[in-house]
Protein backbone atom coordinates (compact mmCIF):
# COMPACT_ATOMS: atom_id res chain seq x y z
CA UNK A 1 0.00 0.00 0.00
CA UNK A 2 1.36 3.30 -0.64
CA UNK A 3 2.26 4.96 2.35
CA UNK A 4 0.75 8.88 3.97
CA UNK A 5 2.43 10.92 6.04
CA UNK A 6 0.53 12.89 8.66
CA UNK A 7 1.77 15.16 11.67
CA UNK A 8 1.17 13.26 14.96
CA UNK A 9 -1.22 15.96 16.58
CA UNK A 10 -2.45 19.12 16.16
CA UNK A 11 -4.32 21.28 18.55
CA UNK A 12 -7.33 23.95 17.97
CA UNK A 13 -9.65 25.81 19.52
CA UNK A 14 -13.33 24.67 19.72
CA UNK A 15 -15.87 26.24 17.25
CA UNK A 16 -12.77 27.02 14.89
CA UNK A 17 -12.00 25.50 11.58
CA UNK A 18 -9.63 22.81 11.76
CA UNK A 19 -7.03 21.64 8.22
CA UNK A 20 -5.12 18.16 8.98
CA UNK A 21 -2.81 17.86 6.09
CA UNK A 22 -1.62 14.24 4.77
CA UNK A 23 1.12 13.67 1.87
CA UNK A 24 0.39 10.55 0.06
CA UNK A 25 3.77 11.21 -2.92
CA UNK A 26 3.59 7.39 -4.66
CA UNK A 27 -0.59 7.45 -4.96
CA UNK A 28 -1.21 5.58 -7.50
CA UNK A 29 -3.94 6.31 -10.14
CA UNK A 30 -6.64 4.30 -8.72
CA UNK A 31 -5.95 5.49 -4.69
CA UNK A 32 -9.13 6.15 -3.21
CA UNK A 33 -8.15 8.87 0.04
CA UNK A 34 -9.98 7.87 2.52
CA UNK A 35 -10.41 9.19 6.50
CA UNK A 36 -11.42 7.33 9.58
CA UNK A 37 -11.14 8.14 13.46
CA UNK A 38 -10.98 6.92 16.20
CA UNK A 39 -12.30 8.40 19.41
CA UNK A 40 -10.69 7.25 22.43
CA UNK A 41 -11.80 3.55 23.10
CA UNK A 42 -13.86 2.91 20.30
CA UNK A 43 -13.91 1.26 16.96
CA UNK A 44 -12.55 3.55 13.77
CA UNK A 45 -15.27 5.81 12.40
CA UNK A 46 -15.57 6.63 8.67
CA UNK A 47 -14.99 10.51 7.58
CA UNK A 48 -15.59 10.99 4.49
CA UNK A 49 -13.49 9.87 1.11
CA UNK A 50 -12.29 11.10 -2.37
CA UNK A 51 -10.85 10.07 -5.55
CA UNK A 52 -9.71 13.60 -7.32
CA UNK A 53 -12.60 16.18 -6.63
CA UNK A 54 -13.30 17.64 -3.30
CA UNK A 55 -15.95 16.06 -1.38
CA UNK A 56 -18.00 17.70 1.15
CA UNK A 57 -20.76 15.77 3.53
CA UNK A 58 -22.37 16.39 7.18
CA UNK A 59 -18.90 15.79 9.17
CA UNK A 60 -16.13 17.37 6.95
CA UNK A 61 -14.96 18.26 4.06
CA UNK A 62 -12.10 16.76 1.95
CA UNK A 63 -9.30 18.77 -0.68
CA UNK A 64 -7.25 17.00 -3.02
CA UNK A 65 -4.74 18.67 -4.66
CA UNK A 66 -4.64 18.91 -8.24
CA UNK A 67 -1.59 16.36 -8.62
CA UNK A 68 -3.12 13.71 -5.47
CA UNK A 69 0.44 13.75 -3.81
CA UNK A 70 -1.53 15.73 -0.73
CA UNK A 71 -4.97 16.38 0.72
CA UNK A 72 -6.76 18.13 3.66
CA UNK A 73 -9.46 17.13 5.86
CA UNK A 74 -11.51 20.01 7.25
CA UNK A 75 -13.58 20.07 9.94
CA UNK A 76 -15.59 23.82 9.74
CA UNK A 77 -15.93 24.01 13.34
CA UNK A 78 -14.40 21.91 15.55
CA UNK A 79 -16.42 20.62 18.77
CA UNK A 80 -14.73 19.43 22.19
CA UNK A 81 -16.72 15.13 20.50
CA UNK A 82 -14.19 16.19 17.60
CA UNK A 83 -11.22 15.29 19.84
CA UNK A 84 -9.71 12.11 17.98
CA UNK A 85 -6.87 10.33 16.21
CA UNK A 86 -7.87 10.89 12.68
CA UNK A 87 -5.99 8.92 9.79
CA UNK A 88 -5.60 9.46 6.47
CA UNK A 89 -5.56 6.02 4.38
CA UNK A 90 -5.20 5.10 0.84
CA UNK A 91 -7.42 2.74 -0.56
CA UNK A 92 -7.37 1.02 -3.95
CA UNK A 93 -10.75 -0.95 -5.34
CA UNK A 94 -9.95 -4.26 -3.94
CA UNK A 95 -11.09 -6.18 -1.20
CA UNK A 96 -8.03 -5.56 1.13
CA UNK A 97 -8.38 -4.12 4.50
CA UNK A 98 -7.45 -0.74 5.36
CA UNK A 99 -3.61 -0.35 6.51
CA UNK A 100 -3.38 2.47 9.36
CA UNK A 101 -0.58 4.49 10.07
CA UNK A 102 -0.09 6.64 13.13
CA UNK A 103 -2.39 9.47 12.65
CA UNK A 104 -2.71 12.61 13.43
CA UNK A 105 -4.05 12.97 17.09
CA UNK A 106 -6.19 16.00 17.31
CA UNK A 107 -6.51 18.08 20.44
CA UNK A 108 -9.57 20.22 20.86
CA UNK A 109 -9.28 23.19 23.45
CA UNK A 110 -12.02 24.56 24.91
CA UNK B 1 -26.07 4.36 8.63
CA UNK B 2 -24.86 0.50 8.61
CA UNK B 3 -23.80 -0.93 11.73
CA UNK B 4 -21.18 -3.48 13.14
CA UNK B 5 -22.07 -4.67 16.44
CA UNK B 6 -19.33 -6.17 18.03
CA UNK B 7 -19.40 -8.55 21.57
CA UNK B 8 -18.30 -8.72 24.06
CA UNK B 9 -16.84 -5.24 24.56
CA UNK B 10 -14.90 -6.03 27.42
CA UNK B 11 -13.97 -9.40 28.56
CA UNK B 12 -11.55 -10.75 31.27
CA UNK B 13 -10.22 -13.63 31.24
CA UNK B 14 -7.69 -16.67 33.16
CA UNK B 15 -4.21 -17.27 31.09
CA UNK B 16 -4.73 -20.68 29.35
CA UNK B 17 -8.51 -19.99 28.58
CA UNK B 18 -9.70 -19.24 25.60
CA UNK B 19 -12.09 -16.17 24.52
CA UNK B 20 -14.48 -15.62 21.43
CA UNK B 21 -15.30 -12.43 20.09
CA UNK B 22 -18.22 -11.54 17.70
CA UNK B 23 -18.33 -9.07 14.79
CA UNK B 24 -22.10 -9.18 13.36
CA UNK B 25 -23.14 -7.25 10.30
CA UNK B 26 -26.49 -5.56 10.99
CA UNK B 27 -27.93 -4.45 7.76
CA UNK B 28 -26.06 -5.80 4.87
CA UNK B 29 -23.76 -8.51 3.87
CA UNK B 30 -20.66 -8.67 4.31
CA UNK B 31 -18.85 -11.40 2.20
CA UNK B 32 -15.20 -10.18 4.06
CA UNK B 33 -14.82 -9.12 7.20
CA UNK B 34 -11.80 -7.84 8.78
CA UNK B 35 -9.92 -8.74 12.43
CA UNK B 36 -7.57 -5.86 14.08
CA UNK B 37 -5.21 -5.67 16.74
CA UNK B 38 -4.66 -2.27 18.57
CA UNK B 39 -2.02 -2.21 21.71
CA UNK B 40 -1.89 1.07 23.93
CA UNK B 41 -0.95 3.98 21.98
CA UNK B 42 -0.31 2.48 18.81
CA UNK B 43 -1.70 2.04 15.87
CA UNK B 44 -4.42 -0.25 14.59
CA UNK B 45 -2.70 -3.71 12.81
CA UNK B 46 -4.76 -5.86 10.43
CA UNK B 47 -4.87 -9.58 11.26
CA UNK B 48 -6.53 -11.77 9.13
CA UNK B 49 -9.00 -11.35 6.39
CA UNK B 50 -12.07 -13.00 6.80
CA UNK B 51 -14.10 -14.29 4.20
CA UNK B 52 -17.38 -16.14 4.48
CA UNK B 53 -16.79 -19.84 3.66
CA UNK B 54 -13.63 -20.08 3.00
CA UNK B 55 -10.60 -20.48 5.41
CA UNK B 56 -9.22 -16.81 6.54
CA UNK B 57 -6.03 -15.12 5.19
CA UNK B 58 -3.59 -14.11 8.13
CA UNK B 59 -1.13 -11.48 7.99
CA UNK B 60 2.34 -12.09 8.43
CA UNK B 61 3.44 -12.88 12.13
CA UNK B 62 -0.14 -13.59 13.16
CA UNK B 63 -0.37 -17.37 14.32
CA UNK B 64 -3.62 -18.85 12.70
CA UNK B 65 -3.93 -21.23 15.04
CA UNK B 66 -3.74 -19.39 18.37
CA UNK B 67 -6.11 -16.62 16.91
CA UNK B 68 -8.96 -18.80 15.26
CA UNK B 69 -11.54 -17.23 12.94
CA UNK B 70 -14.60 -18.14 11.68
CA UNK B 71 -17.04 -17.01 8.86
CA UNK B 72 -19.96 -19.05 8.51
CA UNK B 73 -22.46 -16.52 7.73
CA UNK B 74 -23.27 -13.16 5.35
CA UNK B 75 -23.66 -11.54 8.96
CA UNK B 76 -21.30 -13.04 11.04
CA UNK B 77 -17.64 -13.18 11.77
CA UNK B 78 -15.74 -14.67 15.42
CA UNK B 79 -12.22 -14.62 16.26
CA UNK B 80 -11.20 -17.10 19.12
CA UNK B 81 -8.50 -16.50 21.34
CA UNK B 82 -7.02 -20.26 22.60
CA UNK B 83 -4.99 -20.75 25.37
CA UNK B 84 -4.74 -16.84 25.82
CA UNK B 85 -1.52 -15.08 27.38
CA UNK B 86 -1.06 -11.65 28.94
CA UNK B 87 0.76 -10.69 26.11
CA UNK B 88 -1.96 -11.10 24.03
CA UNK B 89 -3.94 -8.38 25.76
CA UNK B 90 -5.29 -5.94 23.82
CA UNK B 91 -7.91 -4.01 22.23
CA UNK B 92 -9.56 -6.37 18.82
CA UNK B 93 -11.88 -4.31 16.62
CA UNK B 94 -13.58 -6.07 13.33
CA UNK B 95 -14.59 -4.54 10.41
CA UNK B 96 -17.12 -5.27 7.73
CA UNK B 97 -16.59 -4.39 4.23
CA UNK B 98 -20.07 -3.82 2.19
CA UNK B 99 -20.70 -5.95 -0.89
CA UNK B 100 -20.58 -3.20 -3.52
CA UNK B 101 -18.56 -0.67 -4.74
CA UNK B 102 -15.04 0.51 -5.53
CA UNK B 103 -12.75 1.99 -2.89
CA UNK B 104 -16.09 1.83 -0.93
CA UNK B 105 -15.94 2.85 3.37
CA UNK B 106 -15.68 0.09 5.96
CA UNK B 107 -17.59 -0.13 8.98
CA UNK B 108 -15.88 -0.89 12.11
CA UNK B 109 -17.44 -2.54 15.28
CA UNK B 110 -16.87 -0.95 18.96
CA UNK B 111 -13.95 -3.19 19.64
CA UNK B 112 -13.34 -5.84 22.63
CA UNK B 113 -10.75 -5.04 25.60
CA UNK B 114 -9.34 -8.42 26.57
CA UNK B 115 -7.53 -8.72 29.44
CA UNK B 116 -5.95 -11.84 30.25
CA UNK B 117 -4.59 -11.97 33.97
Amino acid sequence: DAKTTQPNSMESNEEEPVHLPCNHSTISGTDYIHWYRQLPSQGPEYVIHGLTSNVNNRMASLAIAEDRKSSTLILHRATLRDAAVYYCILRGGGADGLTFGKGTHLIIQP
Amino acid sequence: GAVVSQHPSRVICKSGTSVKIECRSLDFQATTMFWYRQFPKQSLMLMATSNEGSKATYEQGVEKDKFLINHASLTLSTLTVTSAHPEDSSFYICSAKPPTGLGEKLFFGSGTQLSVL
